[in-house]
């Protein structure tokens, strides 16, 4: 399975500001993908990041509150603009694997907004 | 699309018991069941999956068995140890679609 790491693994922010969350594979993807979880919940697909074209988001999520880049095929990232206290969760990056339908995770971004 | 209802949301089990978490799901085009372990303050961990072309699949001491007639699956924990507490969960997707649709997850605690 790909080595997965994000940066920062855990953030206290002030309401309003903005958040970059990095996401780097050691190997080379074709789609990354960008998860919520909320505190004590499952997990819900924000967007999928395809290298060379816009990120598709899923409903209920919106580019201009997650804004996503996807430089190059091991590198990605997740922006969490202008945050409220509804925003305090985990974001986590994932990437399927050879199979292309198994999903591996790296170990999150804890979220704190306050 | 997909919904995955997950139960129980929580279970305590003594070591050395077994543990059965079980998941059903709606979509019937679903055809790839797998399952993560959560342990606290990391991501999620793929620990075993099922294909719609096999009924049960085992890894030591985890299996996971599938009816997709009555779209359900479950995953069996034999003889439980303290490092196996952790969140559970399901999910489902089609083999078509990158996406995976989580259940809502299960605490598991395993009492020494």
């Amino acid at each position: 399975s790909a080595v997965i790491s994000q940066k920062p693994s855990r953030d206290i922010c002030q309401r309003g500001t903005s958040l970059t969350i990095q996401c780097q594979v050691d190997s080379q993807v074709t789609m990354m993908f960008w998860y919520r979880q909320q505190p004590g919940q499952s997990l819900t697909l924000i967007a999928t990041a395809n290298q060379g074209s816009e990120a598709t988001y899923e409903s209920g999520f919106v580019i201009d509150k997650f804004p996503i880049s996807r430089p190059n095929l091991t590198f990605s990232t997740l922006t969490v603009s202008n945050m409220s206290p509804e925003d305090s969760s985990i974001y986590l990056c994932s990437v399927p694997g050879q199979m292309n339908t198994e999903a591996f995770f790296g170990q999150g971004t804890r979220l704190t907004v306050v | 699309g997909e919904n995955v209802e997950q139960h129980p949301s929580t279970l305590s089990v003594q070591e050395g018991d077994s543990a059965v978490i079980k998941c059903t799901y709606s979509d019937s085009a679903s055809n790839y069941f797998p399952w993560y372990k959560q342990e606290l303050g990391k991501g999620p961990q793929l620990i075993i999956d099922i294909r719609s072309n096999v009924g049960e699949k085992k890894d030591q001491r985890i299996a996971v068995t599938l009816n997709k007639t009555a779209k359900h699956f479950s995953l069996h924990i034999t003889e439980t140890q303290p490092e196996d507490s952790a969140v559970y969960f399901c999910a489902a997707s089609d083999t078509g679609s990158y996406q995976l649709t989580f259940g809502k997850g299960t605490k598991l605690s395993v009492i020494p």
